[in-house]
């Protein structure tokens, strides 16, 4: 079965600073794999994907992530954080049977000024 | 930028009532999901819908669940009998087509169980 694991409830970092939200994954055979944001009292808005190619993936607001097949990573990143970055965020595989996304438990991410 | 809307966006209920949440994906959309949110934790899924009827289920979404797609614009969720438990955010997700297309959410409709 597929799956993401997020190890952390909370990543704190300082604006101006790198953020790093973990994720790794667990499937059988190729992963499709996304990140989504939640801000407060929001749904959920779609950051970016990995399908196939370069392992380094860019989206939305400035975030990239890094598709690491040996590892089975796939970690969240953003040069420079700023306050209005802080939200929830969620990693997701999209499961090959069904199409249905599997999210992590969300990491909340609070970047301070 | 297509949404998908959802309504209500808060409904507060009593413990054995009906309730009907309401979605309307984006219009050439095919693919068609509930998902509930507790609280701010993880976000688990209810229910996928395609061509007219229900793909999977998770264990959540048992007897006391239904979806209906009435008119081929709304996609509702019916709660038949509402528990304590049921309090949670339920979002509505809607793709176009199978593989790497990117589900898209709604704003999320806020149920409240008294």
């Amino acid at each position: 079965a597929q799956s993401v694991a997020q190890p952390e409830d909370q990543v704190n970092v300082a604006e101006g600073n790198p953020l790093t939200v973990k994720c790794t994954y667990s499937v059988s055979g190729n992963p499709y794999l996304f990140w989504y944001v939640q801000y407060p009292n929001r749904g959920l808005q779609f950051l970016l994907k990995y399908i196939t190619g370069d392992n380094l993936v860019k989206g939305s607001y400035g975030f990239e992530a890094e598709f690491n097949k040996s590892q089975t990573s796939f970690h969240l990143k953003k040069p420079s954080a700023l306050v209005s970055d802080s939200a929830l965020y969620f990693c997701a595989v999209r499961d090959y049977n069904t199409d249905k996304l599997i999210f992590g438990t969300g990491t909340r991410l609070q970047v301070f000024p | 930028e297509p949404e998908v809307t959802q309504t209500p966006s808060h409904q507060v209920t009593q413990m054995g009532q009906e309730v009907i949440l309401r979605c309307v994906p984006i219009s050439n959309h095919l693919y068609f999901y509930w998902y509930r949110q507790i609280l701010g934790q993880k976000v688990e899924f209810l229910v996928s819908f395609y061509n007219n009827e229900i793909s999977e289920k998770s264990e959540i979404f048992d007897d006391q669940f239904s979806v209906e797609r009435p008119d081929g614009s709304n996609f509702t969720l019916k709660i038949r009998s509402t528990k304590l438990e049921d309090s949670a955010m339920y979002f509505c997700a809607s793709h176009l087509g199978s593989g790497a297309n990117v589900l898209t959410f709604g704003a999320g409709s806020r149920l409240t169980v008294l």
